[in-house]
């Protein structure tokens, strides 16, 4: 049983839409993720969060907004998404930030942007 | 050299066979490194850490050379749910972040 929890589990929204995924940890991890992951492709980091301040935005689009309102939460805001966005999105955390320590993923929002 | 290559497969065998896949990493400095597991259409779960020369659980063996940069994983007895896709991860240079390797599919049949 994973216990980082994702909601929701399937997402369809057309390309005018504003929708957000949430991520939730009980590991009291202070570092959180959000990756994506298209078909056959290893997952891709997006952002990351430690001390629940963002520290690493891969130079990703700003339809993605993340946010982070409490070390236990992450929310990632679409907004004018792409067909191209349709992709698994993971949410991971860790023990203090850093590669040093294992990231635990949940079980993922499949995004379908039409 | 890539930040992480694995060979992509897909490696084939039959239960019960012994099966070892490779990974090398170019950041000479990483102190750790993971295998994760991910089945089809699932979350990547975590299968075993590297902190040292190597790391054994059950059936799984992962074995470090760092002098050659890179990292093993052996499955000793396959079974037919072990067909997954397995991704080697090192830390990034800065060590701020986790690299993905692209993973390699196992398919084990009966």
């Amino acid at each position: 049983d994973t216990e980082v929890t994702q909601t929701p589990k399937h997402l369809v929204m057309g390309m005018t839409n504003k929708k957000s995924l949430k991520c939730e940890q009980h590991m009291g991890h202070r570092a959180m993720y959000w990756y994506k992951q298209k078909a056959k492709k290893p997952p891709e980091l997006m952002f990351v969060y430690s001390y629940e301040k963002l520290s690493i935005n891969e130079s990703v689009p700003s339809r993605f907004s993340p946010e982070c309102p409490n070390s236990s939460l992450l929310n990632l805001h679409l907004h004018a998404l792409q067909p191209e966005d349709s992709a698994l999105y993971l949410c991971a955390s860790s023990h203090p930030p850093g590669s040093g320590y294992e990231q635990y993923f949940g079980p993922g929002t499949r995004l379908t942007v039409t | 050299r890539k930040e992480v290559e694995q060979d992509p497969g897909p490696f084939n065998v039959p239960e019960g066979a012994t099966v070892a896949f490779n990974c090398t990493y170019s950041n000479s400095a990483s102190q750790s490194f993971f295998w994760y597991r991910q089945d089809c259409r699932k979350e990547p779960k975590l299968l075993m850490s590297v902190y040292s020369s190597g790391n054994e659980d059950g059936r799984f063996t992962a074995q470090l050379n760092r002098a050659s940069q890179y990292i093993s994983l052996l499955i000793r007895d396959s079974k037919l749910s072990d067909s997954a896709t397995y991704l080697c991860v090192v830390p990034n240079q800065a060590g701020t972040a986790l690299i993905f390797g692209k993973g390699t599919t196992l398919s084990v049949s009966s």
